[in-house]
């Protein structure tokens, strides 16, 4: 299953709203988890099951969709939320995939 | 809470086999809630998932890598382990160990901070 997210990078300030996109080759029903990534460190779950914050992380961050495409929203971008974002499918068919990744840039 | 650490030569040779061990804390190896999971990322790149293994020995592999690929558990260590042979440069990359959840989202909950595996002669 091939997964594409877009962009691929984005420029953005601080407040803004922000939305990444990702997009599944088939349905893949619910099963879509986002990660955020910093430079130099492992890949941090934000939310899975398409539309579940993972505990701990900021309301700011949410996440929709179904089937073949999905979303994440960042509803007032902070700065410590500068970052690459990738989404990744578990559905049954393996490898679980990941998108290409999505940079927020200052 | 689970805590992953990776550990392993940071440099191979072409055509040798890439061996790395991932040590868990905080919680059992042989818990019903985790797949055991390697994922690798090549610099710069692309997150790239590499297989898992479930308490009970059986491992799933990334079909592209199947025939070079081997995870493995030691539960007396509360280890698994990754071996990779014939390994060439394109197999340089950060490789990373996490928790793949047992539930059907099967969601990387907990990750360790990553090694760097260098091919090169």
């Amino acid at each position: 299953i091939q997964m594409t997210q877009s962009p691929s990078s984005l420029s953005a300030s601080v407040g803004d709203r922000v939305t990444i996109t990702c997009r599944a080759s088939q349905s893949i029903a619910i099963y879509l988890n986002w990660y955020q990534q910093k430079p130099g460190k492992a890949p941090n779950l934000l939310v899975y099951a398409a539309s579940t914050l993972e505990s701990g992380v900021p309301l700011r961050f949410s996440g929709s969709g179904s089937g073949t495409d999905f979303t994440l929203t960042i509803s007032s971008l902070q700065p410590e939320d500068f970052a690459t974002y990738y989404c990744q499918q578990t559905y049954s068919n393996l490898p679980f995939t990941f998108g290409g990744g999505t940079k927020v840039e200052i | 809470q689970v805590q992953l650490q990776e550990s392993g030569p940071g440099l191979v040779k072409p055509s040798q086999t890439l061996s790395l061990t991932c040590t868990v804390s905080g919680g059992s190896i042989s818990s019903d809630d985790y797949y055991w999971t390697w994922i690798r990322q090549h610099p710069g790149m692309d997150l790239e998932w590499v297989g898992y293994i479930y308490k009970t020995g059986s491992a799933y592999y990334n079909p592209s890598l199947k025939s070079r690929v081997t995870i493995s558990i030691d539960t007396s260590k509360n280890q698994f382990s990754l071996k990779l042979s014939s390994v060439t440069a394109a197999d340089t990359a950060v490789y990373y160990c996490a928790t793949a959840a047992g539930t059907g989202d099967r969601r990387l909950s907990y990750w360790g901070q990553g090694t760097l595996a260098t091919v090169s002669a």
